[in-house]
């Protein structure tokens, strides 16, 4: 079993829609989960982490922990053709990361 | 602070032939990552440091795969007698170490290896 699962897609929105991308996880004992970004031909950037339960608001995303069920989401509200891009996930450690969700947002 | 910087961007080479890619992380960053990624996949991990020590390996690097970072600043890694699966991204990512966003990985812009 992979250490991080994703949704794998691809996932397509209109504008204006929401985004809800999804990833599972296997070790009990992460604490925290990492959002990143990654645009074709370019390397993965940030969006947002999160370590805590419940939800975590940044601008139009939205990252959301549950531990009792492993699993965080990322929700992209108002999705614009900007947003269209693979969506990774990794746990604290970092060392393994989904294979991502990507996303097409169109206008 | 110019971000993670990645030396060459592009290599092609030979089967069989040895290459080395350096990785200059962001000068405060105690931690520094290799990971590899081929189209359509994640990044897969290859190797982390905390300074000069190599902490963690991936089960999955096979012995001609070996990286460095001497004084805890810059990292190289060195993929000897290369196989055509080896062509893929090569990754370098550092993070603070510290602090509330400790864990948080600046990536470079990559070096992608083409092996012919």
């Amino acid at each position: 079993q992979k250490e991080v699962e994703q949704n794998s897609g691809p996932l397509s929105v209109p504008e204006g829609a929401i985004a809800s991308l999804n990833c599972t996880y296997s070790d009990r004992g992460s604490q925290s989960f990492f959002w990143y970004r990654q645009y074709s031909g370019k390397s993965p950037e940030l969006i947002m982490f999160i370590y805590s339960n419940g939800d975590k608001e940044d601008g139009r995303f939205t990252a959301q922990l549950n531990k009792a069920s492993q699993y965080v989401s990322l929700l992209i509200r108002d999705s614009q053709p900007s947003d269209s891009a693979t969506y990774l996930c990794a746990g604290d450690n970092q060392f393994y990361f989904g294979t991502g969700t990507s996303l097409t947002v169109i206008p | 602070d110019t971000g993670v910087s990645q030396d060459p961007r592009h290599k092609i080479t030979k089967r069989g032939q040895n290459v080395t890619f350096r990785c200059d992380p962001i000068s405060e960053h105690n931690r520094l990552y290799w990971y590899r990624q081929t189209l359509g996949q994640g990044p897969e991990f290859l190797t982390y440091f905390q300074n000069e020590a190599q902490l963690e390996k991936s089960r999955l690097l096979s012995d001609r795969f070996s990286a460095e970072r001497p004084k805890g600043s810059f990292s190289t890694l060195e993929i000897q007698r290369t196989e055509q699966g080896d062509s893929a991204m090569y990754l370098c990512a550092s993070s603070p170490g510290t602090g509330a966003g400790a864990n948080v990985l600046t990536f470079g812009a990559g070096s992608r290896l083409t092996v012919l």
